[in-house]
Parts: C-alpha cells; sequence; structure tokens
C-alpha cells in the first residue's frame, strides 16, 4: 500500500464551525506533514511530525490544531477559520522527516476547504 | 538559506515537441532537489529526485533533468509532449533544517493539439 488517504475531499464549514480534516498511511512512515495551498500557488509547509511528536510548527495560527494519534493517522483541527483560510490542505509521509527531504514525500490527494 | 526560482509560471509547447522546464536552485549544503507534478484537483507526484549519485536523473513519464553545479540549474525535460503532460510543474529544494522541502513557484505546462 504505497498511498496516503485524506477525508473528506471537499469540506465547506462557517466561521464558527468547528471541523478535522483526516489523513492515513499505512506505508509504517514515521514523519507526516501538513500542507496549504492556495490557487495557483505552491504548497507551503505548516506542520511536520516526526515519530508522533510535532517537530515543526511553521507559525501557523492557532486556529489550526494538528494530532497524532498514531503512526498511522494525522488530524488537523479548525475552528473559528477565516475566508482567507480557504485552500487545498495536502497530507503527505516520508519515512522520516529528514528523509522526507532528501528522499521522497508520499501526498494524498487534498481536501478542498472553503470557508464562508 | 536553500531556494529554487522557476522561470516561466507557464509554458506551452505542441504535442510531440521538446519539453523543458526551467529551475535553478541556491543552496548553502550539498543540494538534494526534486521534481513533483500536479495534475488538476490532486496531490504532488514525485517525477524525480537529484541526490548526488548522477547528474542525469531519470524519472517517470518520460521525463529527465541534468544537475549543472556550474550553472545552479536542474532542468526539467522530456523529448516528446503527450496532452496528458498537461500539469502544474514544481521544483523543491531540501531545507538546510534538513526536515523539510521548499518548493518553487510552479511552471504550467501547456500542450497544443
Amino acid at each position: 500500500d504505497t498511498e496516503v488517504t485524506q477525508t473528506p475531499k471537499h469540506l465547506v464549514m462557517g466561521m464558527t464551525n468547528k471541523k478535522s480534516l483526516k489523513c492515513e498511511q499505512h506505508m509504517g512512515h514515521r514523519a507526516m506533514y501538513w500542507y496549504k495551498q492556495k490557487a495557483k500557488k505552491p504548497p507551503e509547509l505548516m506542520f511536520v511530525y516526526s515519530y508522533e511528536k510535532l517537530s515543526i510548527n511553521e507559525s501557523v495560527p492557532s486556529r489550526f490544531s494538528p494530532e497524532c494519534p498514531n503512526s498511522s493517522l494525522l488530524n488537523l483541527h479548525l475552528h473559528a477559520l477565516q475566508p482567507e483560510d480557504s485552500a487545498l490542505y495536502l497530507c503527505a509521509s516520508s519515512q522520516e522527516a529528514e528523509r522526507g527531504a532528501r528522499e521522497r514525500q508520499f501526498f494524498g490527494p487534498g481536501t478542498r476547504l472553503t470557508v464562508l | 538559506a536553500q531556494s529554487v526560482t522557476q522561470l516561466g509560471s507557464h509554458v506551452s509547447v505542441s504535442e510531440g515537441a521538446l519539453v523543458l522546464l526551467r529551475c535553478n536552485y541556491s543552496s548553502s549544503v550539498p543540494p538534494y532537489l526534486f521534481w513533483y507534478v500536479q495534475y488538476p484537483n490532486q496531490g504532488l507526484q514525485l517525477l524525480l529526485k537529484y541526490t548526488s549519485a548522477a547528474t542525469l536523473v531519470k524519472g517517470i513519464n518520460g521525463f529527465e533533468a541534468e544537475f549543472k553545479k556550474s550553472e545552479t540549474s536542474f532542468h526539467l525535460t522530456k523529448p516528446s509532449a503527450h496532452m496528458s503532460d498537461a500539469a502544474e510543474y514544481f521544483c523543491a529544494v531540501r531545507d538546510s533544517s534538513a526536515s523539510k522541502i521548499i518548493f518553487g513557484s510552479g511552471t504550467r505546462l501547456s500542450i497544443r493539439p
């Protein structure tokens, strides 16, 4: 299984809602990543989890809250988002964080989020 | 700091023509370089990577890239474009923190029939 899955594919939420994005991989990877991608822009790194611990937080606002319940799962909890947070949210994984920076990251298809 | 610059936000070629997408890098450490492709409404897929083993790197779908240290370049080429190659292409470099990669701004490739 060489796949990263993400649910839901699409999400529309209001600014007062609480929702969660989910990411799953069963490749035994120990590093997982959240990226945000606005239209016609490159992905921007948000968070890196290494061995289930948060290792990089790219100064992301607290209305985004990541969680790594186990080595296969990565969640992104959303609360009180703004319309400018509308974007494609991509999850990725790699064997280890440093190896993901010199070997390969596997990307999921993304969740397209719209904040009204 | 590490960075990559992709020249040309949009490239259009005819089907069957040579594809050349340009990428120049800046790195204070031995660079690890990547090309990713993103088809519409999809995630990113690795095309190829350079990790100092060989300067000419072959990837999937007939793409290849050549690492030229003297030019600090890592341009992506394909001899003959296919309609299915239409996508967004991102060049990326390992960050000096060694735990993340930095993407270029992307080049959208269009293929004319």
